[in-house]
């Protein structure tokens, strides 16, 4: 499966700023997705990024709160903006293996926390 | 909306023993089942697939899926303190979406 690594992986932050989240992947790969875990919670998927279109958002999440770039099929960003202490979570990148109905693997996380 | 349900747990079992995770699932046209184990501090790790109804054995583990009944188990046999994980199960609902369960908190004690 495809390696893939995220930076950083940790990070504590000011209230109303931003950081964006990288995301690499040794291989290339159609579809991307970003996740959000907060503490003791499951996996929530924030949006599915495609290379060369708009990223598709779920419910709950905007695209002015969490802008996510796709630029080439090996690299993504996901932005948190304008930070809150509710946005203190980890944020978790995925690649899905080729082929319907594939699993997806996890890129190490971005523990982040806002003061 | 589609779900995927987990007992939270903790499920506590002895070293040696077997641990029985179980999970349901709400959206019957689901082809594909996942298993991911995730140790506090740790990302998801895929430990188990499973596309056809019936049981899949891969060393200590063997997923077991029901499609008629909606329901995915997995076994861990001879269970280790090193097994001590949440185990999250996740099923394809077409396309490219996954739902994860809220996970089960395994505690292998020695």
């Amino acid at each position: 499966s495809a390696v893939i690594s995220q930076k950083p992986s940790r990070d504590i932050c000011q209230r109303g700023t931003s950081l964006t989240i990288q995301c690499q992947v040794d291989s290339q790969v159609t579809m991307m997705f970003w996740y959000r875990q907060q503490p003791g919670q499951s996996l929530t998927l924030i949006a599915t990024a495609n290379q060369g279109s708009e990223a598709t958002y779920e419910s709950g999440f905007v695209i002015d709160k969490f802008p996510i770039s796709r630029p080439n099929l090996t690299f993504s960003t996901l932005t948190v903006s304008n930070m809150s202490p509710e946005d203190s979570s980890i944020y978790l990148c995925s690649v899905e293996d080729e082929g319907v109905g594939q699993p997806q693997h996890f890129g190490d996380g971005t523990r982040l926390s806002i003061l | 909306q589609k779900e995927v349900e987990q007992n939270s747990g903790p499920l506590s079992v002895p070293e040696g023993a077997i641990a029985s995770l179980n999970c349901t699932y709400s959206d019957r046209g689901s082809q594909s089942f996942f298993w991911y184990r995730q140790y506090s501090g740790k990302s998801p790790e895929l430990i188990m697939s499973i596309y056809s109804n019936g049981d899949k054995e891969d060393g200590r583990f063997t997923a077991q899926l029901n499609k008629a009944s909606q329901y995915v188990s997995l076994l861990i046999r001879d269970s280790q303190p090193s097994d001590s994980a949440t185990y999250l199960c996740a099923v394809g609902t077409g396309g490219f979406k996954t739902i994860f369960g809220a996970g089960t908190r395994l505690f292998v004690k020695a």
